[in-house]
């Protein structure tokens, strides 16, 4: 089945606690993106990849890495989360030839 | 750059009524159109999308958008709405020839009374 997963779907955490959520997608997709999704504000986009090695900033960057050394995984990084990191993160997929992305379940964080 | 805006928050309907979610976006030419649902607790679906051609696409569970260049809309609509409708609606733009970037609109709640 064409999905794509994320991993943890829930996490609790601590201020400053270096975590990693994982994002799998396995439709051999070029392009990945990373959401965050908060009340009011819709969906707004972390970072992205073009492919393998290539990756860029979206609106909302500040205090997130990433990183793309396999086509199918995309794994975002927050190296010391803050309360303000607390929201519900989409990991999203997609050809190159295509505007479709679908996207992962979620994962719901929260940072106290 | 592009943005989206969707001016309802919220909009209850009866079960079985018609409905309508508006969109209107900004961009500098035609852009490509999406919208997609979230139900409680659940990722995002696709229910149409524009990229050219027909004004008037199709989608998913019976809806079905339509783009209007002159009004800078891409409204939802569906003739009769069941409660199973009862989610969350996004509509988000995409530049074509950029890479990966979807913006998305804040969100229509819908609410279906019985």
């Amino acid at each position: 089945e064409a999905q794509v997963t994320q991993n943890p779907r829930y996490l609790i955490t601590v201020t400053g606690k270096k975590l990693t959520v994982t994002c799998s997608q396995n439709m051999n997709h070029e392009y990945m993106s990373w959401y965050r999704q908060d009340p009011g504000l819709g969906l707004r986009q972390i970072y992205y990849s073009m492919n393998v090695e290539v990756t860029d900033k979206g609106d909302v960057p500040e205090g997130y890495k990433v990183s793309r050394k396999e086509k199918r995984n995309f794994p975002l990084i927050l190296e010391s989360p803050s309360p303000n990191q607390t929201s519900l993160y989409f990991c999203a997929s997609r050809t190159g030839r295509s505007y479709e992305q679908y996207f992962g379940p979620g994962t719901r964080l929260t940072v106290t | 750059a592009q943005s989206v805006t969707q001016p309802d928050i919220h909009i209850t309907v009866s079960e079985g009524a018609s409905l309508e979610l508006r969109c209107n976006y900004s961009y500098g030419a035609t852009p490509y159109l999406f919208w997609y649902v979230q139900s409680p607790g659940q990722g995002l679906q696709l229910l149409l999308k524009y990229f050219s051609g027909d004004t008037l696409v199709q989608g998913i569970k019976g809806f079905e958008a339509e783009f209007k260049r002159s009004q800078s809309s891409f409204n939802l609509r569906k003739p009769s709405v069941h409660w199973s409708d009862a989610a969350e609606y996004f509509c988000a733009v995409g530049a074509p020839g950029t890479a990966s970037k979807l913006t998305f609109g804040t969100g229509t709640r819908l609410q279906v009374t019985l």
